[in-house]
């Protein structure tokens, strides 16, 4: 099914490791995002990518980079993971309406991290 | 800059009553664009409808219905004859037309709203 492919669903870290949180869209979409979800808090974007090549910082990226590979492909890493990024990571895509504004996200199903 | 506001945290009802989901929006734009998601309790993100700021027409969707009111910076959700399907968490978004970055619009979230139907 064409959709929003992320992985892994669960991963644990202790404090100070690396990973990196794979993304990847099968619709053309142009435009990528990061999000993550906590307890009280909304969604709040990470980082996101409105085209292929380009990257930019969300409202909270402290911690993060991101590489949008080519356009289907749009990573996060956590460099050294701390307590405070446990949560759960959402990747999403969209494609960019023509007269502006931004059609619904397509959502990935979510990486629910934890750092011990 | 752009808010938005889901003042019921939690809602829970009884099967077959309707409910309303409250979503209060602020910006300064003229054009913007307001959506609704669903996300049940496995845990994906269902994009439900978006509507743009010069369409105050109600939308209905088989139980869904949305009332958008621009004097009262309002994109009220509700469902009729909810069913123990419709639990949720329910998130209200508002994306303002100004382009950032790259064409980016950016999207703002509520904190959602949890809704429980008690079968």
């Amino acid at each position: 099914n064409a959709g929003v492919t992320q992985t892994p669903k669960f991963q644990v870290l202790k404090t100070g490791q690396s990973m990196t949180l794979q993304c990847a869209q099968d619709m053309n979409h142009n435009s990528m995002y990061w999000y993550r979800q906590d307890p009280g808090m909304g969604l709040r974007l990470i980082y996101y990518s409105a085209s292929e090549g380009t990257t930019d910082k969300g409202e909270v990226p402290n911690g993060y980079n991101v590489s949008r590979l080519n356009k289907r492909e749009f990573s996060l890493r956590l460099e050294s993971a701390a307590p405070s990024q446990t949560s759960v990571y959402f990747c999403a895509s969209s494609e960019k309406a023509g007269t502006g504004g931004t059609y619904g996200y397509t959502f990935g199903s979510g990486t629910r991290l934890t750092v011990v | 800059a752009q808010k938005v506001t889901q003042a019921q945290t939690e809602i829970s009802v009884v099967e077959k009553e309707d409910v309303t989901l409250d979503c209060v929006y602020e910006t300064r734009d003229t054009t913007y664009y307001l959506f609704w998601y669903k996300q049940p309790p496995s845990g994906e993100l269902v994009f439900l409808i978006r509507r743009n700021s010069f369409d105050e027409q109600n939308e209905i969707s088989g139980r869904y219905s949305w009332n958008f009111q621009k004097s009262t910076s309002s994109f009220n959700f509700t469902i009729t004859a909810s069913q123990v399907v419709d639990s949720a968490v329910y998130f209200c978004a508002l994306s303002e037309a100004a382009s950032g970055s790259g064409g980016y619009q950016k999207v703002t979230f509520g904190i959602g709203t949890k809704l429980q139907v008690i079968p």
